[in-house]
């Protein structure tokens, strides 16, 4: 079994739609992470969480709510989903114990159509 | 803001052909250069995590260079094989804030 898993894996949807992207994962990592992937560019960071509760904004939050209510999950909402939010969506962990090295397990991503 | 580029942006090889692609990142605040490898419909996988200028760490056929100083890490794989293909993605890490910075990429595409 996979040790992060994202649901769904893929959503067509309509301008204007609530969306929520799900993560989990069994690794037990305190820290996750929310990307977004388009074409040509970097994955980009939506949000981070180091520990349940606790909420961080990345370099490209607006239009974007994540939820961390359990240490094994991470929702990501799109309250009014727009086009430009047609993407490939990762989810990530990372152990607090490894902080200097920081090396991200990533799920099999989403991939959203916002039409 | 740090910027992470990665040359080239794509690249296509033959069956055994050695290959290598360049990772560029601000010297300044540095703490980690990783290296991932992302097959088409699969997770991003960590391939190397290096720290130290002049660290170079190898993996079967695939090895990275690191130099801190100038900014820029290599990542070489020698004998290249149809499996290689997939996008390689270099991140820089700051480790006060935790968060990496990933490149662009390079998709490598190998050729039987």
């Amino acid at each position: 079994d996979a040790d992060v898993t994202q649901t769904p894996r893929n959503r067509i949807t309509k301008t204007g739609k609530r969306i929520m992207l799900e993560c989990s994962q069994t690794k037990g990592h305190d820290r996750m992470y929310w990307y977004r992937q388009d074409p040509g560019l970097g994955l980009q960071l939506i949000y981070y969480s180091f520990d349940v509760k606790d909420i961080n904004k990345g370099e490209i939050s607006d239009g974007y709510s994540v939820s961390r209510q359990a240490q094994a999950k991470f929702s990501l909402s799109l309250e009014s989903a727009i086009p430009n939010q047609t993407a490939l969506y990762f989810c990530a962990t990372s152990d607090h114990r490894l902080a200097g090295i920081n090396e991200q397990f990533f799920g099999p991503g989403t991939r959203l159509t916002v039409l | 803001i740090l910027n992470v580029e990665q040359s080239p942006q794509s690249l296509h090889v033959q069956e055994g052909d050695s290959t290598n692609f360049t990772c560029s990142f601000p010297s300044s605040n540095f703490y980690a250069l990783h290296w991932y490898r992302w097959e088409t419909a699969k997770s991003p996988e960590a391939l190397f995590v290096m720290t130290l200028n002049g660290d170079e760490k190898k993996k079967g056929r695939i090895s990275a260079t690191l130099n801190t100083k100038e900014g820029y890490s290599y990542l070489y794989i020698k004998g290249s094989q149809p499996e290689d293909s997939a996008t390689y993605l270099c991140a820089s890490g700051s480790g006060g804030y935790n968060k990496l910075i990933f490149g662009a990429g390079t998709r490598l595409a190998v050729h039987p």
